[in-house]
């Protein structure tokens, strides 16, 4: 069974100051890792994905198999970064559909 | 807005009682899923849908709880009998057919307060 772990609920990081949100993941297989982002009274909507290898609102994450990590990265914090971050992963083969998530962590950005 | 629809946002029920949710995905989306969410907790799998057709279910989802998705566009989940412990978000997300296609969109949920 896969499993998705965020050790950080709490995250507090000075405007200017870079970011690192911890993902973790347990999965024998070639997963797909995606963050999903709830700015508040928002919905959840994803941030980014691994096989986009794109950088959404100046973040970043790169899949590091070896470590099995998924860590979401930006080199300079804003204060509208302030929002609950969920990493998730999906089993990456066909018909495959169910998203696991990790707990999420919480980023508070200090002016 | 155009995206995922629930219905309601709040719900207040007495334990015992039934409920029903609704969900609207994002027109011609085919795949529909639910998730719950607790406090402190990330959206955990429920159910998953392709167009009518319920093709997987979670543990979690127990006897109390049912699912379905008719004419493969809206759908409801039905939780009877509640209890406290059902009290939770849950998040109803749809994703689309196209290849590449990877992204699932969620809606607002439906917060349920089982007293």
């Amino acid at each position: 069974a896969q499993r998705v772990t965020q050790p950080e609920k709490l995250l507090s990081v000075f405007k200017g100051a870079p970011v690192e949100l911890k993902c973790n993941y347990s999965y024998s297989g070639s997963p797909e890792l995606f963050w999903y982002v709830q700015y508040s009274r928002q919905r959840l909507q994803l941030l980014l994905r691994h096989i986009s290898r794109e950088s959404i609102k100046g973040f970043t994450a790169d899949l590091n198999k070896g470590e099995t990590s998924f860590h979401l990265k930006k080199p300079f914090a804003q204060e509208e970064d302030s929002a609950m971050y969920y990493c998730a992963l999906r089993r990456g083969w066909f018909g495959n559909e169910k998203l696991t998530f990790g707990t999420g962590t919480r980023l508070t950005i200090i002016p | 807005d155009t995206g995922v629809s629930q219905d309601p946002r709040h719900k207040i029920t007495k334990r015992g009682q039934n409920v029903t949710f609704r969900c609207d995905p994002i027109s011609e989306h085919n795949r529909l899923y639910w998730y719950r969410q607790t406090l402190g907790q990330g959206p955990e799998f429920l159910t998953y849908f392709q167009n009518e057709a319920q093709l997987e279910k979670s543990r979690l989802l127990s006897d109390r709880f049912s699912a379905e998705r008719p004419k493969g566009s809206f759908s409801t989940l039905e939780i009877q009998r509640t209890e406290q412990g059902d009290s939770a978000m849950y998040l109803c997300a749809s994703r689309g057919l196209k290849a590449g296609n990877t992204e699932a969109f969620f809606g607002q949920g439906t917060r349920l307060t089982v007293v």
